[in-house]
């Protein structure tokens, strides 16, 4: 069962425009978030966190949002440029301390030039 | 270069094999977890060690296995080997049980 899931597979945005990635996740006991960016060849790096007492958290170019009443969160990359096209997972902890990370399928980003 | 190190980086086996990924944490990481990513699939959690005991398990098969040396490198061990293992293994580190992981660049196994 996917506890947190990635809707859309890819995304294609214009350099300079805003890229908005979206996340659902199920479980209630869920209290950290992260977003990891992947490229081609090489393993997942982090990006950005939340913690569920935040709606917002924000990092130069990119803003991550949470929505805890609709168990949802968005990661914001404003301006977009072409160094950005990746794969962007989006990650949930929960409260029991087993301190493993549950992972959405991916978004694969392309920022066109 | 993330400091976590994996090898081999692909390996190519046939069914009912056995094979053996490796991972060297980043220096000072204690915790070692490892992921498994099929096609289109996410990251899924197998199973996390830290400073040489296992801490937490997730959906790993019964026919995979891990251990965290005194030197606090891993091994991940996968046996009779089904097609379905094709996959991407990743090994991430970190301090403590810290939410941000430090992930290698993966072990891509293909079974055939």
């Amino acid at each position: 069962d996917q506890q947190v899931k990635q809707n859309s597979p890819s995304l294609s945005v214009q350099e300079g425009r805003i890229s908005i990635l979206n996340c659902d996740y199920t479980n209630s006991m869920f209290d950290y978030f992260l977003w990891y960016k992947k490229y081609p060849a090489e393993g997942p790096t982090f990006l950005i966190s939340i913690s569920s007492i935040k709606d917002k958290n924000e990092d130069g170019r990119f803003t991550v949002f949470l929505n805890k009443s609709a168990k949802h969160l968005s990661l914001h990359i404003v301006p977009s440029q072409p160094g950005d096209s990746a794969v962007y997972f989006c990650a949930a902890s929960d409260q029991t301390g087993a301190n493993n990370l549950f992972f959405g399928t991916g978004t694969r980003l392309t920022v066109i030039p | 270069d993330s400091g976590v190190t994996q090898t081999p980086k692909h390996l190519i086996t046939a069914t009912g094999q056995r094979v053996t990924l490796r991972c060297s944490p980043r220096s000072g990481d204690l915790s070692v977890y490892w992921y498994q990513q099929s096609l289109d699939q996410g990251l899924q959690f197998l199973i996390q060690y830290y400073n040489g005991e296992e801490r937490a398990k997730g959906n790993i098969l019964e026919r995979f296995s891990a251990q965290q040396f005194p030197d606090l490198h891993s091994e991940l061990n996968l046996s009779s080997l089904e097609l379905g293992d094709s996959a991407l293994y990743f090994c991430a580190s970190s301090y403590s049980g810290a939410n941000v992981l430090t992930f290698g660049a993966g072990s891509r196994l293909t079974v055939l």
